[in-house]
C-alpha cells in the first residue's frame, strides 16, 4: 500500500482566500485523523471520521475551518477565508477499528503558508 | 481530559550510547500508547505500538514499556546511532478520549558520531 496521501504537499496563499486540503487513507482503514502541527501548540487533533462520519469536531479552531470525507477513500479539510495564523503543517492519519483503538499511520502532510 | 509529558525536551549522546526516553500521561485509563519519530520536514513515522494489557514491546534497538499505575512510558534505544537523530514522540488514547490521540512535546535527539 502507498500509505497515506496528501496533497498538496506545500501551499502558499494570500490572506482571505481559499484552501482546501487532501487526503486518501490508507485502503481498509475507517478511521481518518485531521492534526495541525505548530511550533508553539504541538500536535493538535483538528477532527475525526470513522466510517466517513464525523465524530468529534471539538479541535476545529473556528467556523472558517470544515471538514468532509465523502466517500471511504477521500477526505478534504477547507479553509475559508485563511489567515496568516493558519499557517502550520497540516498532518491525515489513518487507522483501522478493533476493540480497541489501533496504531495510526500518517501521511507527509501539507506545509501551509498564509501571508 | 488526557495530558501526555515528554522529558527531555532535548538530549544528545555520542553514538553508541544506550538512551531512555521519558513520557508520562494524566489519565491512567489508557487504550494504548503509541511512539513515533518525526525527522525535519517530515510526517511521523509510527515506532511501536503498546496496548494498555502489555507491558513492553520492542522492535529492532527499541524497546518501550509501559506502567499505568505510575503513569509512565519509556522508550530506550540500544547502541544509538546518528541515523537516530529526529523528534522522538509520545501518544496516549484513553478511555475518556476514544480514539483521538494526546500527544507529548517531543524529544528532539541528537546522536553525534
Amino acid at each position: 500500500d502507498a500509505g497515506v496521501i496528501q496533497s498538496p504537499r506545500h501551499e502558499v496563499t494570500e490572506m482571505g482566500q481559499e484552501v482546501t486540503l487532501r487526503c486518501k487513507p490508507i485502503s481498509g482503514h475507517d478511521y481518518l485523523f485531521w492534526y495541525r502541527q505548530t511550533m508553539m501548540r504541538g500536535l493538535e487533533l483538528l477532527i475525526y471520521f470513522n466510517n466517513n462520519v464525523p465524530i468529534d469536531d471539538s479541535g476545529m479552531p473556528e467556523d472558517r475551518f470544515s471538514a468532509k470525507m465523502p466517500n471511504a477513500s477521500f477526505s478534504t479539510l477547507k479553509i475559508q477565508p485563511s489567515e496568516p495564523r493558519d499557517s502550520a503543517v497540516y498532518f491525515c492519519a489513518s487507522s483501522y477499528s478493533g476493540t480497541v483503538p489501533s496504531e495510526q499511520y500518517f501521511g507527509p502532510g501539507t506545509r501551509l503558508t498564509v501571508t | 481530559k488526557q495530558e501526555v509529558t515528554q522529558i527531555p525536551a532535548a538530549l544528545s549522546v555520542p553514538e553508541g550510547e544506550n538512551l531512555v526516553l521519558n513520557c508520562s500521561f494524566t489519565d491512567s485509563a489508557i487504550y494504548n500508547l503509541q511512539w513515533f519519530r518525526q525527522d525535519p520536514g517530515k510526517g511521523l513515522t509510527s515506532l511501536l505500538l503498546i496496548q494498555s494489557s502489555q507491558r513492553e514491546q520492542t522492535s529492532g534497538r527499541l524497546n518501550a514499556s509501559l506502567d499505568k499505575s505510575s503513569g509512565r512510558s519509556t522508550l530506550y534505544i540500544a547502541a544509538s546511532q546518528p541515523g537516530d537523530s529526529a523528534t522522538y514522540l509520545c501518544a496516549a488514547s484513553s478511555e475518556t478520549s476514544g480514539s483521538r490521540l494526546t500527544f507529548g512535546e517531543g524529544t528532539q535527539l541528537t546522536v553525534n558520531p
